[in-house]
């Protein structure tokens, strides 16, 4: 079956533009994932969505990026003003509803490429 | 909080030799623990995963870790290593609870020479 998808693969944007980031999760899967991987500090999660509880945003860098996920499925992460410290592989992951006791394999899409000049 | 060191950044390798990535974790609760590869261009894949039970995991690819609670380690190894192989290796650990996001080392490159 179809894997985690995001679009687009690659975006190029100047300092201070807002970007949007998107994320299609494998069909049936209620976690959603947002991780950020950048040479200077490796991959790092950003914020985590469940069913219809309140994500864990905890990983956020700072209130210019926010995401959210529409009737539990497609993902959008959105960085405002950006700056050249976003610029990183913004990757997707999902999951089968995690519980505690079990856990299953986050799956991961190939990511977007952000780029900020 | 979890962290995960990953000692070696880049492990140059023979064709056919075998080859260990090393993976230690710092934790004040017990954690999972994960090893994911990337291959260029490509996202992340999972190889292992141990949970709980025996402490050798056996993965894709004919990759096999050990978890180690003593030493906090969690060791990938494979006895033979084929030009396939070159990749990105990362480990992670997560909590057995709650979200369980991921935390990754910062990986390891491995380069298998012919």
């Amino acid at each position: 079956g179809a894997g985690v998808s995001q679009s687009p693969s690659n975006k190029v944007t100047e300092k201070g533009k807002d970007v949007e980031l998107r994320c299609d999760p494998i069909s049936g899967h209620t976690a959603l994932y947002w991780y950020r991987q950048s040479l200077g500090q490796g991959l790092e999660f950003l914020i985590y969505f469940q069913g219809n509880s309140a994500p864990d945003k905890s990983g956020l860098p700072s209130d210019r990026f926010s995401a959210e996920r529409t009737g539990g499925s497609v993902s959008t992460l959105t960085i405002q003003r950006t700056q050249q410290e976003d610029s990183a592989v913004y990757l997707c992951a999902s999951s089968l509803e995690g519980w505690a006791g079990a856990t299953y394999e986050q799956y991961f899409g190939p990511g977007t490429r952000l780029t900020v000049t | 909080a979890q962290s995960v060191t990953q000692l070696d950044s880049q492990v140059p390798v023979f064709e056919e030799a075998p080859v260990e990535l090393r993976c230690n974790y710092s934790s004040s609760v017990s954690v999972y623990l994960f090893w994911y590869v990337q291959y260029p261009n490509q996202g992340l894949q999972l190889l292992l995963k141990y949970l709980s039970g025996s402490t050798l995991v056996k993965g894709i690819n004919g990759f096999e870790a050990e978890f180690n609670k003593s030493q906090t380690s969690f060791h990938l190894r494979k006895p033979s290593v084929h030009i396939s192989d070159t990749a990105e290796y990362f480990c992670a650990v997560s909590e057995p609870q709650g979200a369980q996001k991921l935390v990754f080392g910062q990986g390891t490159r491995l380069t298998i020479n012919p």
